[in-house]
């Protein structure tokens, strides 16, 4: 069985360029979440999904970033434009709905460097 | 708010010894607990997870155990090797699936 899967695996771009990373869950996983890990500490999560809804996306800056789920499978994360501080690990998890307390599986990450 | 320390941040130990790591939570209700792996530039491998109801959960050689009420949870990984090098990372599971990560314990076993 796949697991999650991001793409891209690493990024390099200039500050103030609009980036995207891309998500597909593990199949069958309803929920979907973003999180950002920053070097040496642990991930944060940005936004939650429950299907297409954005059900927790408090920790999400929108002034530039912001995400879509548009038919519940795969996700779309966006910075737009990004910042030197923006560089960091953004991690895609998914597990299956229900219930609270489900098992999240992770993806590989995507790795930004803004320069 | 949840808040989880992970205690040692680091740890450097010969090839075969049990270990223990540490991790603490202000927050006891929670659903469960999930440790995790994390070699370097990797994403994040679940390793366990143990329900609130349960004391404690093996998988080989590791054993996890969660005290609730105390909000405390650790990892021991028995007769340790050089694969088992890693970063190891404990989070609790509060409303909404919401995970809070510790900062992680980085483990590196000598051959």
């Amino acid at each position: 069985e796949a697991g999650v899967v991001q793409s891209p695996r690493y990024k390099i771009i200039e500050k103030k360029q609009p980036v995207a990373f891309w998500c597909n869950p593990i199949s069958g996983h309803n929920t979907l979440y973003w999180y950002l890990q920053n070097l040496g500490q642990g991930p944060e999560l940005l936004i939650r999904y429950e299907n297409e809804e954005a059900v927790d996306d408090s920790q999400l800056p929108k002034d530039r970033f912001s995400a879509e789920r548009l038919k519940g499978v795969d996700s779309t994360l966006k910075i737009q434009p990004a910042e030197l501080g923006d560089s960091a690990v953004y991690l895609c998890a998914s597990s299956l709905a229900g219930g609270p307390g489900n098992e999240q599986f992770f993806g590989p990450g995507t790795r930004l460097t803004v320069l | 708010k949840q808040e989880v320390t992970q205690i040692p941040a680091a740890l450097s130990v010969p090839e075969g010894e049990n270990l223990v790591l540490n991790c603490s939570f202000t927050d006891s209700a929670i659903y469960n607990l999930q440790w995790f792996r994390q070699d370097p530039g990797k994403g994040l491998t679940s390793l366990l997870l143990i329900q609130s109801s349960q004391r404690e959960q093996t998988s080989g050689r590791l054993n996890a155990s969660l005290d609730k009420s105390s909000g405390r949870s650790t990892l021991y990984i028995a007769a340790s090797q050089p694969g088992d090098s890693a970063t190891y990372l404990c989070a609790p599971n509060n409303a909404g699936n919401m995970l809070t990560f510790g900062g992680g314990t980085r483990l590196m076993v000598k051959p």
